[in-house]
């Protein structure tokens, strides 16, 4: 069965600081993995996505997130927080076949002036 | 070309009463799926709809249920309204069936209040 953890409901970095938001998967089987963003009164919005190929995955408004598979970790981050990347992100697991597609109950990133 | 569409955007009900939501998918996308979000449970699978048929089932009881017709254009229907059942719901589509290494594309939602 597949799961997904994220680690901190709530995560509060000062603006121009590293952005980490954890996430770890539980799949028998090689899993696609996928970070969503949700604005206020908005749907969500896909950031990046691991499928196949290199671990490193780069997404939009300069966030990216490395697959490791020894850790079942695929966390994400960005070098500098800015001030519009407050909201919240979902992480993601499903694989082929399975016809499921499981989400992370969310982390919501502060960035403080 | 147009994103998902979700109708209404904001709803209030009483308690007994029930609701139906409307989803039009992006052109082209065969799946919709079906999301609620509330504060304290996140994001809850409903059901995933592919070519008129239903794929996949989360654990809502049948007072939530759904179609797809022809057109991609998916509903969903709660009858007899909890206060519980106050939250965001979202529908997202995608090419194929959404556990097929596809991106969701989501609406914005329909936001439910029971009173």
């Amino acid at each position: 069965a597949q799961s997904v953890t994220q680690l901190g409901s709530h995560v509060s970095v000062s603006e121009g600081a590293l952005v980490l938001l954890r996430c770890n998967y539980s799949s028998s089987v090689p899993p696609y993995l996928f970070w969503y963003v949700q604005y206020p009164n908005q749907g969500l919005q896909l950031l990046l996505k691991y499928t196949t190929g290199a671990t490193l995955v780069k997404g939009i408004n300069g966030f990216e997130a490395e697959f490791k598979k020894s850790e079942t970790s695929f966390h994400l981050t960005k070098p500098s927080a800015h001030m519009s990347d407050a909201a919240e992100y979902f992480c993601a697991v499903a694989t082929s076949g399975t016809y499921k597609y499981i989400f992370g109950t969310g982390t919501r990133l502060k960035v403080l002036a | 070309k147009a994103g998902v569409t979700q109708t209404p955007r904001y709803l209030i009900k009483t308690r007994g009463q029930q609701v139906t939501l409307s989803c039009s998918p992006i052109s082209g996308h065969r799946s919709v799926s079906w999301y609620q979000q509330t504060p304290g449970q996140g994001l809850q699978f409903l059901f995933e709809y592919f070519s008129e048929t239903q794929r996949n089932k989360g654990n809502f009881p049948g007072r939530f249920s759904g179609r797809q017709f022809s057109n991609s254009r998916s509903e969903m229907n709660v009858s007899t309204l909890e206060l519980g059942d106050s939250a965001l719901y979202l529908c997202a589509s995608s090419l194929g069936l959404a556990g097929d290494t596809g991106e969701l594309f989501f609406g914005e939602g329909s936001r439910l209040t029971v009173l």
